[in-house]
């Protein structure tokens, strides 16, 4: 079955740090694209960061120079460190697959929150 | 960067009518618009690709339309399970993808 679990959201002080995870089975991490998308409470979906197959890297001028995306192929997973949270950080964090350019997001985690506040 | 501008913000119909839905590009995206349909407190699910393209499991009352700044999501016949969020995204500027702001079809 093809799966993507995310995993280490929480609660966290504004400038702090948080590593989110996202393991994937029935399929490879590397030969894919794979993406981070966020949703702010009762908002719309937003882009944030994408690691291609090569291992190049990208992110939304939101979060650059402060969320790095990783990948681990030995543990098939996917990770975003997120430095100097804000509080419009928050929101729930979903990684998908995105297998092509011309297809679409197709597999997505189950989202893991993210809550930047004092 | 490109934006989608959605159209209506909230589509109020009876099951059995016609949703027609409506997502405009700010620049040409020739054909790389996908759509995605969302659940209250689920996941999305991708709905179609290249603008008009069914993905795996979609249904054929849903259906895609358009090219380069306007594009249109028809669902032919809404079914109880068809009431959620809809957003389009542009897979034309890679590597920012970006969403519409959605559509929220809802029961009349």
């Amino acid at each position: 079955e093809v799966r993507l679990v995310e995993s280490g959201g929480g609660l966290i002080q504004p400038g702090g740090s948080l590593r989110l995870s996202c393991a994937a089975s029935g399929f490879t991490v590397s030969s894919n694209y794979m993406s981070w998308i966020r949703q702010a409470p009762g908002k719309g979906l937003e882009w944030v960061s994408v690691i291609y197959d090569g291992g190049r890297t990208y992110y939304a001028d939101s979060v650059k120079g402060r969320f790095t995306i990783l990948r681990d192929n030995s543990k098939n997973t996917v990770y975003l460190q997120m430095n100097s949270l804000r509080d419009e950080d928050t929101a729930v964090y979903y990684c998908a697959r995105d297998p092509t350019v011309g297809y679409g997001m197709d597999v997505w985690g189950q989202g893991t929150t993210v809550t930047v506040s004092s | 960067e490109i934006v989608l501008t959605q159209s209506p913000a909230t589509l109020s119909l009876s099951p059995g009518e016609r949703a027609t839905l409506s997502c405009r590009a700010s620049q040409s995206v020739s054909s790389y618009l996908a759509w995605y349909q969302q659940k209250p407190g689920q996941v999305p699910r991708l709905l179609i690709y290249h603008a008009s393209n069914r993905a795996t499991g979609i249904p054929a009352r849903f259906s895609g339309s358009g090219s380069g700044t306007d594009f249109t999501l028809t669902i032919s016949g809404l079914e109880p399970e068809d009431f959620a969020v809809y957003y389009c995204q542009q897979r034309s500027n890679w590597p920012s993808l970006t969403f519409g702001g959605g559509t929220k079809v809802e029961i009349k």
